[in-house]
């Protein structure tokens, strides 16, 4: 069974750092590119950026001009584990996070991770 | 970057009704690669249609997507019950990807 599964929700302070997981089991991780889609309260779907986990380098890297910038996406295949930091938090930030599975940079997101709650409050 | 947008905004309907929400893209998605997803309350969104009008695996032949270019229609034929949710259309084919303000289906 395919599974991305999200580190818990996260409560932080303006100006902290942070970052989160997305572990993926049940399928090849080097063979599918991981994806990340921000939801800001009560609002719609914004995408992020994608990494292509296969690379060690995580040289195959887009970002979202919205997201330039702004956070840093990676990945470790040893572990088969993607991550989304931030280095210094803005109330802003408020949201939850999904990662997604995507066949290749350009195919439908067809699983999504349980979402990870971030709260930025001082 | 292409701007989708989704009409109406909300749906109003009945169990048993027909559904047809629209998707118009600000310039034309490549190759039809249009996809839809479904959203209910405090879960993530689950991909339903994906190439503008292929189903994915486990959605019901209620469901189905047509369109090309710029305007996109996903239909329920009959609603049920759990069909009541917030539908969003996503580009894939050019960087930004980019999703639409959504479609909230609401039972009258």
């Amino acid at each position: 069974e395919v599974q991305l599964v999200q580190s818990g929700a996260e409560v932080k302070k303006p100006g902290e750092s942070l970052k989160i997981s997305c572990k993926g089991s049940g399928y090849s991780f080097t063979t599918y590119w991981i994806a990340w889609v921000r939801q800001m309260p009560g609002k719609g779907l914004e995408w992020m950026g994608i990494i292509y986990p296969g690379d060690s380098d995580n040289r195959y890297t887009t970002y979202s001009p919205s997201f330039q910038g702004q956070v840093t996406m990676s990945a470790d295949k040893s572990i088969t584990t993607a991550y989304l930091q931030w280095s210094s938090l803005r109330a802003s930030d408020t949201a939850m996070y999904y990662c997604v599975r995507t066949y290749t940079s350009a195919s439908p997101f067809d699983y999504w991770g349980q979402g990870t709650l971030v709260t930025v409050s001082s | 970057e292409i701007v989708l947008t989704q009409s109406p905004g909300t749906l109003s309907l009945s169990p048993g009704e027909r559904a047809t929400l629209s998707c118009r893209a600000s310039q034309s998605v490549t190759s039809s690669y249009l996809a839809w997803y479904q959203q209910k309350p405090g879960q993530a969104p689950r991909l339903l249609i994906y190439g503008a009008s292929s189903r994915a695996t486990g959605i019901p032949d209620r469901f189905s997507g047509s369109g090309s270019g710029t305007d996109f229609t996903v239909t329920i034929s009959r609603l049920e019950p759990e069909d009541f949710a917030v539908y969003y259309c996503q580009q894939y084919g050019s960087s930004p990807r980019t999703f639409g303000g959504g479609t909230k289906v609401e039972i009258k």
